[in-house]
């Protein structure tokens, strides 16, 4: 199946700074998506960008699907940022999505 | 719109006994999804159906497991017996299915305690 590798796994940043998360894929997408999941658990949508370039507020994500990866962009951090970035793709003829290991981020005052 | 609804959102039961969880799509999505997470394994497909019907199922861990969904609105995972292995957090998550259109919403999930 379809291989997904997240950098870095680990992050703390302080409040105010940007950070860019990536994520890679060993084979055509048809599906890529970001996720946050917040210390209670919840899984969050951020973005559905399977190609193109897309923003929202103070994050924004790229996929290159010709080269395998897409990136996500967080801006000026804040502490509600902390948490678990998902990346997700799916690929072939079903919709089911394989996740990558996720990136834990710690955004300290 | 209500979201993806699980219940229940917690569940603590001994081992040996028959767990059931339950899912409510996003209204006019035609896939369902169930994935489990733990530390060890993370995120996890265990099955998921189109319109109703299972689709792929290769990701259940063994005969313990099975699914339904006996229309549109519904869906339960069940598992009997339940063993501490199982211990783990449940998603169910919806979308509709089409090209360049099939983004996933994913339920609260049930958190499963199993003793």
């Amino acid at each position: 199946g379809i291989q997904v590798e997240q950098s870095p796994p680990d992050l703390i940043l302080q409040e105010g700074a940007n950070s860019t998360l990536r994520c890679n894929f060993s084979d055509s997408v048809n599906n890529l998506q970001w996720f946050h999941q917040n210390p209670w658990g919840q899984l969050i949508n951020l973005f559905y960008i399977p190609s193109g370039t897309k923003q929202n507020g103070r994050l924004s994500a790229t996929t290159v699907a010709t080269e395998r990866y897409s990136l996500l962009y967080i801006s000026s951090s804040q502490t509600t940022d902390s948490g678990v970035y998902f990346c997700a793709v799916g690929s072939g003829g079903g919709n089911k999505l394989t996740f990558g290991t996720g990136t834990q981020l710690k955004v300290e005052l | 719109d209500a979201g993806v609804i699980q219940s229940p959102r917690h569940e603590v039961t001994e081992m040996g006994q028959e767990v059931t969880l339950r899912c409510k799509p996003i209204s006019g999505h035609n896939s369902l999804f169930w994935y489990r997470q733990t530390m060890m394994r993370g995120l996890e497909l265990l099955i998921y159906f189109n319109n109703n019907v299972p689709i792929d199922d290769s990701g259940m861990p063994e005969d313990r497991f099975s699914a339904k969904m006996p229309n549109a609105s519904f869906s339960t995972l069940k598992i009997q017996p339940s063993e501490p292995r199982d211990s783990a957090v449940y998603f169910c998550a919806s979308s509709f299915r089409a090209p360049l259109a099939n983004e996933q919403f994913f339920g609260p999930g049930t958190r499963l305690t199993v003793l």
